[in-house]
């Protein structure tokens, strides 16, 4: 079968450092994805790994470890306007390739 | 570029009728996916094409067909709906081969009664 693990929820303060993880067994891996949803809004597309090592887009980032089926996602100086869902999914294969999403992260920023 | 547009926005439909949830894209994506979303479920994959003229199951598709006629029209229905169908819908499209990104249209809020 195919599972994404990630946790149900997180939560931080402004301006901190907050790392999402995801582990995933699945029959085919070709990369990694991460996705943001706010609350009743679409998803969208926030960075992906193919290869082992970090990602780095402004504040967020986000690291693969094939051989450990392990990635996550790491957001740094939070602000208010990141709280929201945050999801990983894997491509299985190259060329035409669904994704297989995990149930998502909930990350609630505070003051 | 309106990218993704997905029509109704919401819609409150009676157990058994029949429902097309449509989706338009105007990026001239090849692939184009129909996912259902419920709390604490995720995205789940309902049906997708990777060019026009083919389409696939994904891992909830029963209850649901879809037809790619076109490069930009890819709908989505509910042949006799029920209760268990009730969510939001999202369709999403990308270029294809090796791509690694999808876009998302707003979605559908679908409530069968």
């Amino acid at each position: 079968g195919q599972s994404l693990e990630q946790p149900s929820e997180v939560t931080a303060v402004e301006g901190a450092i907050v790392q999402i993880n995801c582990t995933y067994q699945t029959s085919g891996f070709y990369g990694l994805s991460w996705y943001q949803q706010h609350d009743g809004g679409a998803p969208t597309f926030l960075s992906y790994n193919a290869l082992d090592g970090l990602e780095e887009t402004g504040r967020f980032s986000s690291f693969l470890s094939r051989s450990d089926s392990y990635g996550y996602l790491l957001l740094q100086e939070l602000q208010m306007k990141d709280s929201a869902s945050y999801f990983c999914a894997v491509m299985e294969n190259s060329g035409y390739s669904t994704l297989t999403f995990g149930k998502g992260t909930m990350l609630l920023v505070s003051p | 570029i309106a990218g993704i547009t997905q029509a109704p926005t919401s819609q409150i439909l009676a157990a058994g009728r029949r429902m097309t949830l449509r989706c338009t894209q105007d990026m001239r994506h090849n692939a184009m996916y129909w996912y259902r979303q419920d709390l604490g479920l995720g995205l789940r994959l309902i049906h997708y094409s990777n060019t026009a003229g083919t389409t696939g199951k994904g891992e909830v598709p029963d209850g649901y067909s879809v037809s790619r006629a076109n490069t930009d029209d890819f709908p989505l229905t509910l042949a006799s709906a029920v209760p268990s169908q009730t969510s939001v819908y999202f369709c999403a499209s990308s270029e294809g081969k090796d791509t690694d990104t999808q876009y998302f249209g707003p979605g559908t809020r679908l409530t069968v009664l």
